[in-house]
């Protein structure tokens, strides 16, 4: 079946440092792959997405590439700002119909906290 | 334009009893999700409703778990005979729905916390 795996958190940085948050995934066909986030108190909202190799999904100074070769799709953010602190979700969702077309499948989630 | 909206905000139950949860998607979007998402489990997919089709059921965890759809709008989860490992919060979710759209943006609401005593 379809699965995500994200890197360990929580992540703690300081304000303007570089941020990286990997993501993997495993699925059939050629999903779609996205970041979503949730602040503090907040819904989930997304962040950004790609819907096919090489894309680049890029939002608010973050960005990430649909790596195919490495099914990979990794956050970055070259300077975080403490208003950064969320929780980090990576998702893909498959078109390769069945039962996996439509939902999406999300990572665990990775916590990040940025002190200024 | 609104949100998805889902109420109650917070619900707090006996073990045993049923409780139902509501969602109103985002006028004009044909399909429908809930998730659930918990400390032990992350965020799971639970169903999804699409048009007119027949749901797709796959991630309901227990029998003891259902959802309609009426009129192609509202959403109501219902869980019977809550369990302790029920308590989690219930994310809804809603999407344009356009044929093939597989790259199309789900819309979340922000959840109804389920506590079970």
């Amino acid at each position: 079946g379809n699965s995500v795996t994200q890197m360990e958190g929580p992540v703690t940085l300081s304000e303007e440092a570089f941020l990286t948050i990997n993501c993997t995934y495993t699925a059939t066909g050629y999903p779609s792959l996205f970041w979503y986030v949730q602040y503090p108190g907040e819904g989930l909202q997304l962040l950004l997405k790609a819907t096919k190799a090489d894309d680049k999904g890029s939002n608010k100074g973050f960005e990430a590439t649909y790596r195919k070769e490495t099914t990979s799709f990794h956050l970055e953010k070259g300077s975080v700002q403490v208003s950064d602190s969320a929780v980090y979700f990576c998702a893909l969702r498959s078109n390769a119909g069945g039962t996996s077309y439509g939902k999406l499948t999300f990572g665990q989630g990775t916590i990040l906290t940025v002190h200024p | 334009g609104a949100g998805v909206s889902q109420s109650p905000s917070n619900k707090v139950t006996e073990k045993g009893k049923d409780v139902e949860l509501r969602c109103d998607p985002i006028s004009g979007h044909t399909a429908l999700y809930w998730y659930r998402q918990s400390l032990g489990q992350g965020l799971e997919f639970l169903i999804y409703f699409q048009g007119n089709s027949a749901p797709d059921k796959s991630g309901l965890p227990s029998d003891r778990f259902s959802a309609e759809r009426t009129g192609g709008s509202v959403s109501t989860l219902t869980i019977q005979r809550t369990q302790q490992e029920d308590s989690a919060v219930y994310l809804c979710a809603s999407s344009l729905g356009t044929s093939g759209g597989t790259g199309e943006t789900q819309y979340f609401g922000p959840g109804t916390r389920l506590l079970v005593l």
